[in-house]
């Protein structure tokens, strides 16, 4: 149980273009979804938290406008990298959590690893 | 502040031998939950372990075992005999507050060679 995926698992694209990544909770109904951001040999870096049927919270310094988060349903959450660049290449992680566990542990979904040429 | 310290960045060791990943966290929450995760290459992170705060029992899973200590706010993993296939980054976070945030840690690479 508590599976994550992520689709897609790798993506190019070029300067400009915006690029949609989705995650799914598989197993389970995921109330809250983390969106997090990992730079080669570096620790995660959360980048927002959105609840299902409201707006995302996002962390200090990221910008709403260029990383969109939607999580319409208790199944899917989705982040669009608006207009993305080279600067936005990256490992881009999610996380999920079910309301029905007490201690929310996140579960992770595999990655999508972002090349901007 | 809520933070995490990694302090070793990189492990060697070889096959078989036993190894501890260290891990001191900071908190003013009474409140507060502690977590291991597995990176391997493939980038996945793999949930290993969650322990609460009133719970300070240590913990075996197979070769893995974790020692909790809140006298020096330290939460270790040590995984005994490794193997090749634990070769990757481990994680350690907190969740304190009711955000339901992970702060994780700088994270350390082990390297088991055979």
């Amino acid at each position: 149980g508590a599976v994550v995926s992520q689709h897609p698992s790798r993506v190019i694209c070029k300067s400009g273009t915006s690029v949609k990544i989705e995650c799914r909770s598989l197993d389970f109904q995921a109330t809250t979804m983390f969106w997090y951001r990992q730079f080669p040999k570096q620790s995660l870096m959360l980048m927002a938290t959105s609840n299902e049927g409201s707006k995302a919270t996002y962390e200090q310094g990221v910008e709403k406008d260029k990383f969109l988060i939607n999580h319409a349903s208790l199944t899917l959450s989705t982040l669009t990298v608006t207009s993305a660049h080279p600067e936005d290449s990256s490992f881009y992680i999610c996380s999920a959590t079910s309301g029905g566990d007490p201690v929310e542990t996140q579960y992770f979904g595999p990655g999508t690893r972002l090349l901007v040429l | 502040a809520q933070k995490v310290t990694q302090a070793q960045t990189e492990i060697s060791v070889v096959e078989k031998e036993d190894v501890t990943l260290d891990c001191v966290y900071e908190t003013r929450d009474t409140t507060y939950y502690l977590f291991w995760y597995k990176q391997p290459p493939s980038g996945e992170l793999v949930f290993l372990i969650r322990r609460n705060s009133f719970d300070e029992q240590n913990e075996i899973s197979g070769r893995y075992s974790w020692n909790f200590q809140k006298s020096t706010s330290s939460f270790n993993f040590t995984i005994t005999a490794s193997q090749v296939v634990d070769s990757a980054v481990y994680f350690c976070a907190l969740r304190a507050g009711n955000t339901g945030k992970l702060i994780f840690g700088q994270g350390t690479t082990l390297q088991v060679k055979p």
